[in-house]
């Protein structure tokens, strides 16, 4: 069965320190990537997708990710963190075809704490 | 724009009720999906629809159903509630199949 994986389930860090949250996921296919955000008290922002073309994507509020076929992964990252950046991140993959169109196949999200 | 519109933001229902959730997609956006959000299990897909039509349907039991309605706005109404049903159901809208999905604020359902 498709899965994502998420390994970084619960991520401390200082403000300023450099952030890089895991993805991978299991199909061969064709997919597009996604992250998504959720800081307290609001709902899933997306933050960043992938559909083709440059495997590096720059998103909102300075966050970029990096699709890598050949690893299966599509990890987040932001070179300095900022204490507002205190949220619940996810990862998201849509397999394109095989009926699956419409459905994303999320990861089991990361905290991230950012200490002032 | 007006994002993604849920309602009611919040439900408490008893077991063997049913209960209905509507969402109102953004504008011009065509496609609508529906996911479960619980501590345990994450954030699982339910079903999707395009066109009022049923696309895709998740691993969940008869009891989920949904619709959706020629001006794009969906509901999904569980009948028969289970305890296990308490989560937050959320809503998200694509402008068509395949592109991003844009998440309303969800309808926290707490079954008792």
């Amino acid at each position: 069965a498709q899965s994502v994986s998420q390994h970084n389930h619960h991520v401390i860090l200082s403000e300023a320190a450099s952030l890089e949250l895991g993805c991978n996921y299991s199909y061969g296919g064709t997919v597009n990537l996604f992250w998504y955000v959720q800081y307290p008290g609001q709902h899933l922002q997306l933050l960043l997708k992938y559909f083709s073309g440059d495997p590096l994507v720059k998103g909102i509020k300075g966050f970029e990710a990096e699709f890598i076929k050949s690893k299966f992964s599509f990890n987040l990252r932001k070179p300095s963190v900022q204490w507002s950046d205190t949220a619940e991140y996810f990862c998201a993959v849509n397999v394109q075809g095989s009926g699956n169109t419409g459905k994303l196949i999320f990861g089991q999200g990361t905290t991230l704490q950012v200490k002032p | 724009k007006a994002g993604v519109t849920q309602t009611p933001r919040y439900l408490i229902k008893t077991r063997g009720q049913q209960v209905t959730l509507s969402c109102s997609p953004i504008s011009g956006h065509r496609s609508v999906s529906w996911y479960q959000q619980t501590p345990g299990q994450g954030l699982q897909f339910l079903f999707e629809y395009f066109s009022e039509t049923q696309r895709n349907k998740g691993n969940f039991p008869g009891r989920f159903s949904g619709r959706q309605f020629s001006n794009s706005r969906s509901e999904m109404n569980v009948s028969t509630l289970e305890l296990g049903d308490s989560a937050l159901y959320l809503c998200a809208s694509s402008l068509r199949r395949g592109t991003a999905q844009y998440f309303g604020p969800g309808t926290r359902l707490l079954v008792l």
